[in-house]
């Protein structure tokens, strides 16, 4: 079976420092994964995915994900943070039929 | 292009009453599903369908809950007899084909029963 642990459920940043949002994976086969992002009172918006191939995943808005395999990881980075990236951020596994999310991740941002 | 639309955006019932949640999926997408967000929780999956089928209900609660996506109209996610717990965002992602494909997801209903 597969799941996600999002470790942290508030990061708080800095305008302009690096953003780093965890995310740990269990699955028995090899993994689908994903993020996604959700503004307040919007849906989810895909940032980026992992498939297979290339394991630096770059996305939209500036953010990128490495998947690594023996950690078990698919953290999300930006090198930058903006006042907009202030939102939720979820990590997600595909299951048998359907995606399996994390918990989320609050992100803030200062000026 | 219109995205996945979901209505209504806000629903209140009171304990006892139905609810019925409705999502119309990107155009030409014939694969749903309905999640539930609980608050400080991320999004549980509930059921997927295709077309005049369900192919997977495994996260829908066995009793009050139901879903259908007929051959014409909008997906329906119905809750009989509404209870305080039943309280949270559904929301609805469609997909053009199973789950190897990119799911886009609408804005949700959020419910609140009193």
């Amino acid at each position: 079976a597969q799941s996600v642990t999002q470790l942290g459920s508030h990061v708080s940043v800095s305008e302009g420092a690096l953003v780093l949002l965890r995310c740990n994976y269990s699955s028995s086969v090899p993994p689908y994964l994903f993020w996604y992002v959700q503004y307040p009172n919007q849906g989810l918006q895909l940032l980026l995915k992992y498939t297979t191939g290339a394991t630096l995943v770059k996305g939209i808005n500036g953010f990128e994900a490495e998947f690594k395999k023996s950690e078990t990881s698919f953290h999300l980075t930006k090198p930058s943070a903006h006042m907009s990236d202030a939102a939720e951020y979820f990590c997600a596994v595909r299951g048998r039929t359907a995606l399996i999310f994390g918990k989320g991740t609050t992100l803030s941002v200062s000026s | 292009n219109a995205g996945v639309m979901q209505n209504p955006r806000h629903l209140v019932r009171r304990r006892g009453q139905e609810a019925r949640l409705r999502c119309s999926p990107v155009k030409g997408h014939s694969h749903v599903y309905w999640y539930r967000q609980l608050p400080e929780e991320g999004l549980k999956f509930m059921v997927y369908l295709q077309k005049e089928n369900i192919i997977d209900e495994s996260g829908m609660p066995k009793e009050r809950f139901s879903a259908e996506f007929p051959k014409e109209g909008p997906s329906i996610l119905r809750i009989q007899q509404v209870v305080r717990g039943d309280s949270a965002a559904y929301f609805c992602a469609s997909s053009p084909g199973d789950s190897r494909n990119e799911q886009f997801f609408g804005p949700g209903t959020r419910l609140t029963v009193l």
